[in-house]
């Protein structure tokens, strides 16, 4: 398996675009989560899917913020509109759950001027 | 309010000691830990695990120690090698698997110097 696999690696938009990240989770992982990493905040949890269905997304910061998960091969979080504060590296990770832990995309790296 | 706490942002050893990194959470329900290692332009990498059921689970070079009185934990690398300089994240959860959302501290920045 290629792992889960975000895209895109780097997006740079204006403030007040829409900005949609998107993950392809391991096959057959019934989990899926969207972290965010900021140098204040470290890693946060922003929502989080099971078999499909949104679970906790107590994390995601605003309105703005918006994520789903139409099948279990891909998710989207979406920005709109997009504020220069949402500037941090997103992270998709997808689970079994079993004890070897979440496995992580490589991330995008969202910059909004 | 942080409930994973990683108070060294940094953490510098030279190659060939011991490598400790420190973590303490607040939430008493928590019963499951990980620790992540992440390079620059990756995502976090699983390390190693532990359950509450247990104080120390030991992995080659990687061992954590959990004291849970203490709600601490720690990671310890010996001996340290050139690779192991990344960033190594804290987490943990409820849920015993990972189902309820891993909460990571804010992470150690670990350089091993030659």
């Amino acid at each position: 398996d290629a792992g889960v696999i975000q895209s895109p690696r780097h997006e740079v938009t204006e403030m007040g675009q829409e900005v949609t990240l998107r993950c392809k989770p391991i096959s057959g992982h019934d989990y899926l989560f969207w972290y965010r990493q900021t140098m204040m905040r470290g890693l946060e949890l922003l929502i989080y899917f099971n078999n499909n269905v949104p679970i906790d997304d107590s994390g995601m910061p605003e309105d703005r913020f918006s994520a789903k998960m139409p099948n279990a091969s891909f998710s989207t979080l979406k920005i709109q509109p997009s504020e220069p504060r949402d500037s941090a590296v997103y992270f998709c990770a997808s689970s079994l759950f079993t004890s070897s832990g979440y496995t992580f995309g490589s991330g995008t790296r969202l910059t909004v001027v | 309010d942080q409930q994973v706490k990683q108070n060294s942002p940094s953490l510098s050893v030279q190659e060939g000691r011991i490598s400790i990194l420190n973590c303490d959470y607040t939430n008493s329900m928590f019963d499951y830990f990980l620790w992540y290692k992440k390079y620059p332009a990756e995502g976090p990498t699983f390390l190693i695990s532990i359950s509450s059921i247990k104080d120390k689970n030991e992995d080659g070079r990687f061992t954590v120690f959990l004291n849970k009185s203490a709600k601490h934990l720690s990671l310890h690398i010996v001996p340290s090698q050139p690779g192991d300089s990344a960033v190594y994240f804290c987490a943990a959860t409820t849920s015993g698997g990972g189902a309820d959302g891993l909460t990571f501290g804010k992470g150690t920045h670990l350089i091993i110097q030659p």
